[in-house]
């Protein structure tokens, strides 16, 4: 199914260890996000990507970094992780300055960090 | 203060009931507004969007106040099938054009 593929599903890390998420999306979309999702809180926006080649912090960006591959692709690494960045992270991706809110997300991950 | 904020609920009501999610938000400059929708431990799904004259979609009814920066979404006749959360959305092109989310209205529809 077209849509927006994200992987690992789980995930394990012991503080200090690195990690990449992976997304990818086949809908052509110019505009890719991760987000963050943590109860009581919502989903917080880490980083984004307003077309290939160009990134920007979102609210929570201290702790990650994040790598536009492609049009295809948009990648969140994190270089330490730290318990509090237990969480669950959703990639999603949109064609870009529109106001219509077709944002389209994937499944999400579901990272512990023990 | 968050830029979007909702009652987390929980609301539990019986089937056949109406039943009505309330939303502000704090950025005058919000363009454009959403409800999304999000089962457990899913994604979330667009369910609607809001415009200021109000709009429907089937059961579902929203509504936009700017003067009040306010939105609404009404259900009636409410199904065990509508249980999930509901996420208040705004969007800011003048921030390059994102989405915020609110933290989320969790309903449970009972028999």
């Amino acid at each position: 199914n077209a849509g927006v593929t994200q992987t690992p599903k789980f995930q394990v890390l012991k503080t200090g260890q690195s990690m990449t998420l992976q997304c990818a999306q086949d809908m052509n979309h110019n505009s890719m996000y991760w987000y963050r999702q943590d109860p009581g809180m919502g989903l917080r926006l880490i980083y984004y990507s307003a077309s290939e080649g160009t990134t920007d912090k979102g609210e929570v960006p201290n702790g990650y970094n994040v790598s536009r591959l492609n049009k295809r692709e948009f990648s969140l690494r994190l270089e330490s992780a730290a318990p509090s960045q237990t969480s669950v992270y959703f990639c999603a991706s949109s064609e870009g300055g529109t106001a219509t809110g077709g944002y389209t997300f994937g499944s999400g991950t579901r990272l512990t960090v023990v | 203060r968050k830029e979007v904020e909702q009652d987390p609920g929980p609301f539990n009501v019986p089937e056949g009931a109406t039943v009505a999610f309330n939303c502000t938000y704090s950025n005058s400059a919000s363009q454009s507004f959403f409800w999304y929708r999000q089962d457990c431990r899913k994604e979330p799904k667009l369910l609607m969007s809001v415009y200021s004259s109000g709009n429907e979609d089937g059961r579902f009814t929203a509504q936009l106040n700017r003067a009040s920066q306010y939105i609404s979404l009404l259900i009636r006749d409410s199904k065990l099938s509508d249980s999930a959360t509901y996420l208040c959305v705004v969007y800011l092109y003048n921030q390059g054009g994102k989405l915020i989310f609110g933290q989320g209205t969790e309903l449970s529809v009972k028999p």
